[in-house]
């Protein structure tokens, strides 16, 4: 079955290290997003991609970079980790851009 | 920018009892959508509306999307425990793929 997937589900790490957060999707959909949830703010969009080479900043995209190397996928990097970055990290993916999203288990990132 | 206010916050409920949700914008929206997240999950998608006025069912479940397309609604009947959880509502605006959520619904239902 076609499915998304994230890796690792939980990381730990120092502040001001760079990580590396990834997620890769076999529906073959050309859009794919990456969002954090926090207590009290939500789901905020970090930064999307509709298809190869093709990525947008979000609502939130300042310590984060995307790249869209192939349809797959799309990791999520954190050049400099920061406290403030503590958070759980969900990527999803959609058919076409009206379409609905389909939601990966989520990355539970801890900056420390 | 745009905002989605989600109602209630927190709904503590009676198994068997109907529950009733809902999500208004000061916005347009072309989609609706309603997802449930359990806790350490990500959200699943739950449905999905494409037309104002559209009203569409999954089992238990029936959603509406309102005729000004600001606003949508989500019931669920005959509560049963593994419908705890957080629903969420988000919009669709234009054709940029963005989704824009509520803050979520969180459902706890007693046997």
């Amino acid at each position: 079955d076609a499915e998304i997937t994230q890796s690792p589900r939980h990381k730990i790490t120092e502040t001001g290290r760079q990580v590396t957060l990834a997620c890769h999707q076999t529906w073959n959909h050309n859009n794919m997003f990456w969002y954090r949830q926090d207590l009290g703010h939500g789901l905020r969009l970090i930064h999307y991609s509709y298809g190869v080479q093709d990525t947008n900043k979000g609502e939130v995209s300042d310590g984060y970079s995307v790249s869209r190397s192939n349809t797959e996928d799309l990791p999520l990097t954190l050049e400099s980790a920061a406290s403030s970055q503590t958070s759980v990290y969900f990527c999803a993916s959609s058919a076409g851009r009206t379409l609905e999203q389909y939601f990966g288990p989520g990355t539970r990132l801890t900056v420390t | 920018g745009q905002q989605l206010n989600q109602s209630p916050q927190s709904m503590f409920i009676q198994e068997g009892e109907d529950v009733s949700m809902n999500c208004t914008s000061s916005s347009i929206f072309n989609t609706w959508l309603w997802y449930k997240q359990e806790p350490g999950e990500g959200p699943v998608l739950l449905i999905a509306l494409y037309k104002a006025g559209e009203l569409t069912s999954n089992g238990r479940l029936t959603a509406q999307f309102g005729i000004t397309r600001k606003d949508s609604f989500l019931n669920i009947s005959a509560s049963i425990p593994s419908d705890v959880g957080i629903y969420f509502c988000a919009g669709l605006s234009g054709n940029t793929g963005k989704l824009i959520f509520g803050q979520g619904t969180t459902l706890q239902v007693k046997p």
